[in-house]
């Protein structure tokens, strides 16, 4: 089972401009993680926020998480057409948090 | 060069047939993971492992089988019983305390 949803499902901005992608989920979490994807690649981690940090940055990335709506957001500063790809947030889950449950993604076109 | 590996990246089989997909880490991860990914859509997970010798099902173990008899490796089967086995692999690793999971490339499995 997926633990939540992202929004928007896809998004298509210019270089230079912010992008930013939503991710809800339904349980209590130890920390969310937010991967990205390349087309017909693996996914590689980007940043971990834990459930009591409120926002967190690298680079031109910028995590916030509200437990109380159980939502995060991802912002990237600036893109870049080389940030084109697929955006998946990831709760931990299960006995001991062994697990991540993903969201079903955000695919990001950045147009030069 | 420390990483995770995933065999074939191309796989096609026929209806009726069990297949293998390889999964080697020299990580000395403790935790291995295997996902399936369908068209646009986010991760589910199949099986994890947590130490070598023991598994457990994730969320659509129904059709697969895995072993774990060495801490690098982590193979799965997809057997016959697997009623839409075409969809992308993708096999994980976790471990040194950290909460983040490193991602092989990937097999695509296509059921002729």
């Amino acid at each position: 089972s997926q633990q939540g949803e992202e929004d928007p499902q896809a998004l298509s901005i210019q270089e230079g401009e912010n992008a930013t992608m939503n991710c809800s989920y339904k349980t209590s979490i130890n920390n969310l993680q937010w991967y990205r994807q390349n087309s017909g690649r693996g996914l590689v981690h980007l940043i971990l926020i834990r459930s009591n940090e409120r926002e967190k940055h690298s680079g031109r990335l910028r995590v916030t998480l509200d437990t109380s709506k159980k939502s995060s957001s991802l912002l990237i500063t600036a893109s870049r057409a080389a940030d084109t790809a697929s955006y998946f947030c990831a709760t931990d889950a299960g006995v001991g948090f062994q697990k991540l449950v993903f969201g079903t993604g955000t695919r990001l076109l950045v147009s030069p | 060069d420390g990483g995770i590996t995933q065999s074939p990246k191309y796989l096609f089989r026929k209806e009726g047939q069990n297949v293998t997909l390889s999964c080697e880490q020299n990580l000395n991860h403790d935790a291995m993971y295997w996902y399936r990914q369908d068209p646009g859509q986010g991760l589910r997970l199949i099986y994890y492992s947590q130490i070598v010798n023991d598994f457990q099902k994730g969320d659509i173990a129904e059709g697969y089988s895995v072993s774990r008899e060495k801490k690098e490796s982590f193979p799965l089967t997809v057997t016959s019983a697997q009623k839409n086995p075409t969809a992308f692999y993708l096999c994980a690793s976790k471990g040194g305390g950290a909460d983040t999971q490193y991602f092989g490339p990937g097999t695509r499995l296509t059921v002729l």
